[in-house]
């Protein structure tokens, strides 16, 4: 079974760019999850996906963030303009469960795409 | 929200037994608590999940206390592979949304 795939592995740019993030969950999985890790941090939930509605998005910076997932199959991750503070490691996510079930904790993640700002 | 407090780090030796603890003092009742392990440069992988008392796979065990207010990861005989970064989770399982605390560090010796 193919695992969440994610690209790209690295990015640099300089700050006031622009950048992209792309994520295609496991097949059948509803749930998708993006993640900010700091080094030496925990992953921090930026936005969550329930097929392609918005399950939350409170930790998200919205006024340089922003998120889409297409088809409720896969997601981009945008950042516009990006700043020094954003250089982190971006985590996708998924998880099988979907809309009116429980989901029971096992997120399968994708080895991330790691950004870097100058 | 359910926060976790969990030791910064840890040290141990090759095929020693591990118990990291976790606390969560105000989990709820539908809170299910779950335990990722992070290798550098890889997504965290999902170890165990338990609601209570005792829950054992072929990886690690997890004991839960009555009161629920805390819970242990164990690691059977540790290798120098086991070294990495140990998240808990308690989870907003019912809304499906699933916050990670600072974790534990690792560190296995020879």
């Amino acid at each position: 079974e193919a695992g969440v795939a994610q690209s790209p592995r690295y990015k640099i740019i300089e700050k006031r760019q622009s950048v992209a993030f792309w994520c295609n969950p496991i097949s059948g999985h509803a749930t998708l999850y993006w993640y900010q890790q700091i080094l030496g941090q925990g992953p921090k939930l930026l936005i969550q996906f329930q097929n392609n509605g918005v399950v939350d998005d409170s930790q998200l910076p919205k006024d340089r963030f922003s998120a889409e997932r297409l088809k409720g199959v896969d997601s981009t991750l945008k950042i516009q303009p990006a700043k020094l503070e954003d250089s982190a490691v971006y985590l996708c996510a998924s998880s099988w469960a979907g809309t009116g079930t429980t989901n029971t904790g096992e997120l399968f993640f994708g080895e991330g795409s790691r950004l870097t700002v100058l | 929200l359910a926060k976790t407090t969990q030791p910064i780090s840890m040290d141990s030796y090759e095929g020693q037994e591990v118990n990291i603890t976790c606390s969560h003092n105000n989990i709820a009742t539908n809170d299910y608590i779950t335990w990722y392990q992070q290798f550098p440069s890889q997504g965290p992988r999902f170890i165990i999940q338990g609601y209570k008392t005792k829950v054992t796979n072929e990886v690690a065990s997890l004991f839960i206390p009555a009161d629920r207010k805390s819970s242990t990861l164990s690691l059977p005989r540790v290798s120098l592979s086991d070294t990495a970064v140990y998240y808990c989770l308690v989870g907003l399982y019912n809304f499906n949304k699933f916050y990670f605390g600072s974790g534990t560090k690792l560190n296995v010796k020879p």
